[in-house]
């Protein structure tokens, strides 16, 4: 069980826009705006979307947006395209004795 | 370009252990702390600790205190990650990244593949 709570997998079509939810508590999530996001095609290395909650860094496409409400953060990518067909997982700083938290993962299909 | 390229697949007996290398390029690599995370089938990732290549400290989670070590040796620029008395829990994807310095992970190893199997 994975300290973030993110959703199974989520699908769209292409061009359509897509949000990944991940969920965590005041001691990671809701305390901290040090969430980042992570693309992840199995068997490559995973790819920094998303630092600092809504940061992009320099390469990544600004379909893909962060924000925070709460205990909760989301991932957003807007004008799908095939490329976008991964698994997605979100990280948190923490203050509950460990360093960092991860959500479980969510696999993003492309229809 | 910044590169971690991690050594290949292991297959382990129980109570064995494993080290697991993490060959970096492209950067400074004592001026960056490595983490290890690791992702066992069906699981999320798991943090496992970090290691400041210049001067060797270490941090580790506490799951994995007494049966982890993290080492580095600057003169090629790896990152190692050594998990002793294993177990069949202990099958995973083992994950080296680059600690951004901001509370992020800029860089990812490919993953090692560690399966403990009698």
């Amino acid at each position: 069980q994975s300290a973030l709570t993110q959703p199974a997998s989520v699908s769209g079509s292409p061009g359509q826009s897509i949000t990944i939810s991940c969920t965590g508590a005041s001691s990671d999530v809701g305390g901290y705006n040090y969430v980042s996001w992570y693309q992840h095609h199995p068997g490559k290395a995973p790819k920094l979307m998303i630092y600092d909650v809504s940061r992009r860094p320099s390469g990544v496409s600004d379909r893909f947006s962060g924000s925070k409400s709460g205990n909760t953060a989301s991932l957003t990518i807007s004008g799908l395209q095939a490329e976008d067909e991964a698994d997605y997982f979100c990280s948190s700083y923490t203050s509950n004795g460990l360093d960092w938290v991860f959500g479980g993962g969510t696999k993003l299909t492309v229809l | 370009q910044v590169q971690l390229v991690q050594s290949g697949a292991e297959v382990r007996k129980p109570g064995a252990s494993v080290k697991v290398s993490c060959k970096t390029s492209g950067y400074t690599f004592t001026g960056y702390f490595i983490h290890w995370v690791r992702q066992a089938p069906g699981q999320g990732l798991e943090w496992m600790g970090w290691i400041s290549p210049s001067g060797g400290a270490t941090k580790y989670a506490q799951k994995f205190q007494g049966r982890v070590t993290m080492t580095s040796d600057t003169s090629i620029n790896t990152a190692y990650m050594e998990l002793s008395r294993l177990t069949s829990d202990d099958t995973a994807v083992y994950y080296c990244a680059k600690y951004s310095g901001s509370l992020y992970f800029d860089y990812w190893g490919q993953g090692t593949l560690v399966t403990v199997s009698s």
